[in-house]
């Protein structure tokens, strides 16, 4: 079956470091993936996504590019804001209408 | 656009009796809702499908009796835990789904606390 694995959290950086978080992915064919952050006591909100090989997702400073050969959709952010503290979840969709697979999510903590 | 409430946001119940959670779509017809529950510091698990007008999908292990799902229109979805008890206590999100040319992804709720003592 479909699944996804995250690094484990919580991350803790600080204001202005590099962001780099983990997601593979175990699908057949080419499904969609993406990345929803949680923020305190709030629901998910997408943050970026792709739907084909080498598509690259971008929105509000991060990143991730669609891997097929690494079956991987890493998340990156070049410089991190106290504000980006949240909770990040990688997930993927096999096809329009199904449901999301999502990976366990990972903590991010940033510092001033 | 493509907003999706839940009410209430968060509940306190006695064990023994049932909540009805409320989602909605504002701005858009969903043919699809989905309903998931978050424990702390772990993942959303997906607990059933439904689609308008005709009865959920419930993932392996869900109990269908306990968790009753009605979709009853193209923008309100219930979520009724019968019976809770405190191990029901979690964070139920839910999050509602049409397919065409301005949408095709699922918009998520805020997300509705459950707390049974």
């Amino acid at each position: 079956g479909n699944s996804v694995t995250q690094m484990e959290g919580p991350v803790t950086l600080s204001e202005e470091a590099f962001l780099t978080i983990n997601c593979t992915y175990t699908a057949t064919g080419y499904p969609s993936l993406f990345w929803y952050v949680q923020y305190p006591g709030e629901g998910l909100q997408l943050l970026l996504k792709a739907t084909k090989a080498d598509d690259k997702g971008s929105n509000k400073g991060f990143e991730a590019t669609y891997r097929k050969e690494t079956t991987s959709f890493h998340l990156e952010k070049g410089s991190v804001q106290v504000s980006d503290s949240a909770v990040y979840f990688c997930a993927l969709k096999k096809s329009s209408g199904d449901k999301l697979t999502f990976g366990t999510g990972t903590r991010l903590a940033v510092r001033p | 656009g493509a907003v999706v409430s839940q009410h209430p946001s968060w509940v306190i119940c006695k064990s023994g009796t049932s909540v009805k959670i409320e989602c909605r779509s504002l701005d858009f017809q969903a043919t699809t809702m989905f309903w998931y529950r978050q424990f702390p510091k772990q993942s959303l698990m997906l607990m059933a499908t439904s689609n308008e007008g005709s009865k959920a999908t419930y993932e392996q292990g869900v109990e269908k009796d306990k968790f009753l799902i009605n979709h009853a229109s193209l923008t309100l979805s219930t979520l009724t835990v019968t019976s809770a008890h405190p191990e029901d206590s979690s964070f139920y999100i839910c999050s509602a789904y049409t397919q065409g040319d301005r949408y095709n992804e699922q918009f998520f709720g805020p997300g509705t606390r459950l707390t049974v003592l």
